[in-house]
Formats: C-alpha cells, sequence, structure tokens
C-alpha cells in the first residue's frame, strides 16, 4: 500500500520560534498533498491544499504568513508554523494523493508549544 | 462535498460482523464514498472506497445503496484492533471529516 511518512513525530518548542514539518510519500509521487490539524477528541480540520510546483491552497480561517507550506517535489511537502504560540498545539496530519486520488496519511506530528 | 452522518457511537462483540451505517443523501454523482479508520494518536487509515458498486478488499466491504446517499461498511470478522473510529466522507479531491463513528470491539 502506499506509505507517508511524516518527521517529527513529535516536537516541544518554545514560544515564538517555528517549527517545520515535513511530509513525504515514500513509495508513489504525489502531485496533492493535504495538511490537516486535530485537537484533542475533534475530528481533522483541513488547513491546505499543497499542490507540486505551486501555492497552496488555504481553508477559511487558516493563516496562511503563519502556517507556511511548501511542497518543491513530488514526494515532499513541508508546513512551518511560524512564531509559534501556546494555542497552536495540536496534532498536525499530513495527506498525499495517489494519481487515482485516494488520500494515505502520514502517522501525524504532535506539537507542543510552551 | 457531500455532508454525511454517522452513528456517533457502536459496539460490537469480537468474531462477528461490524455494519457501519453511513447516510450522504447530498453526494453528487462524481463523489466517491471514502472509509478511513483512525485508532488513538495515529494518523487515519484508509479503508475502502466506492462510486456506484459494491466493493470488497482485504479489509472491508463496502455497500452502497442503489440511489447512492447512504452506505455500509463492513468488516466481516472484527478484531479487538478494529477498535477505532471510522469516518464516512463523500468527497473529490478535498474529504471533510466529520464526526465520524466510535467503534468499540467487546471481547
Amino acid at each position: 500500500g502506499a506509505v507517508v511518512s511524516q518527521h517529527p513525530s513529535r516536537v516541544i518548542c518554545k514560544s515564538g520560534t517555528s517549527v517545520k514539518i515535513e511530509c513525504r510519500s515514500l513509495d508513489f509521487q504525489a502531485t496533492t498533498m493535504f495538511w490537516y490539524r486535530q485537537f484533542p477528541k475533534k475530528s481533522l480540520m483541513l488547513m491546505a491544499t499543497s499542490n507540486e510546483g505551486s501555492k497552496a491552497t488555504y481553508e477559511q480561517g487558516v493563516e496562511k504568513d503563519k502556517f507556511l507550506i511548501n511542497h518543491a517535489s513530488l514526494t515532499l511537502s513541508t508546513l512551518t508554523v511560524t512564531s509559534a504560540h501556546p494555542e497552536d498545539s495540536s496534532f498536525y496530519i499530513c495527506s498525499a494523493a495517489t494519481s487515482q486520488e485516494t488520500q494515505y496519511f502520514g502517522p501525524g506530528t504532535r506539537l507542543l508549544v510552551l | 462535498d457531500a455532508k454525511t452522518t454517522q452513528p456517533p457511537s457502536m459496539d460490537c462483540a469480537e468474531g462477528r460482523a461490524a455494519n457501519l451505517p453511513c447516510n450522504h443523501s447530498t453526494i453528487s454523482g462524481n463523489e466517491y464514498v471514502y472509509w478511513y479508520r483512525q485508532i488513538h494518536s495515529q494518523g487515519p487509515q484508509y479503508i475502502i472506497h466506492g462510486l456506484k458498486n459494491n466493493e470488497t478488499n482485504e479489509m472491508a466491504s463496502l455497500i452502497i445503496t442503489e440511489d447512492r446517499k447512504s452506505s455500509t461498511l463492513i468488516l466481516p470478522h472484527a478484531t479487538l484492533r478494529d477498535t477505532a473510529v471510522y469516518y464516512c466522507i463523500g468527497g473529490a479531491q478535498k474529504l471533510v471529516f466529520g464526526q465520524g463513528t466510535r467503534l468499540t470491539i467487546n471481547p
């Protein structure tokens, strides 16, 4: 099956610093990748759609200057949380879409901002 | 994206078939029905998807009604490891997650 990895799996950072999360499709090429956020006991919320070689499309209410997305290759997308604050603490999950548009998800990255 | 409705929770005995219903009455003609599940603190796992026909793979079967307004995910022989939140999603490229069904498999 299609495998998607994320790195790091968990990160703790100080308020005001930036954190980069990587999402890789390991055994397929993904023109489109997606970034989600999940708060405790809540469902996944789509943050943005990332297309290789072009600017990401952000969902309403998601600040594009705070959540920088880069999709430089067909197997790698990165999400950078800039000037992180405690309210940015969450579980961040990426997915990558196959050519048939089925999305496969990474294991998630747990971010804690102190 | 189609709005889906699922029961918030279900229980099933180990070894029995688990049948998870989903209503998606607003699904449009080009939107697939996707099923994912999420075990605590992990990313969602793809289970199965379909457009009009019933589908089966090594994990589950998907039964879609002829009018496409509802579907049922069937786990034929549930095990304790199938305890998870199951999401039914109607969509094309974007997936919009609802609250899902929390399935508990009991020994």
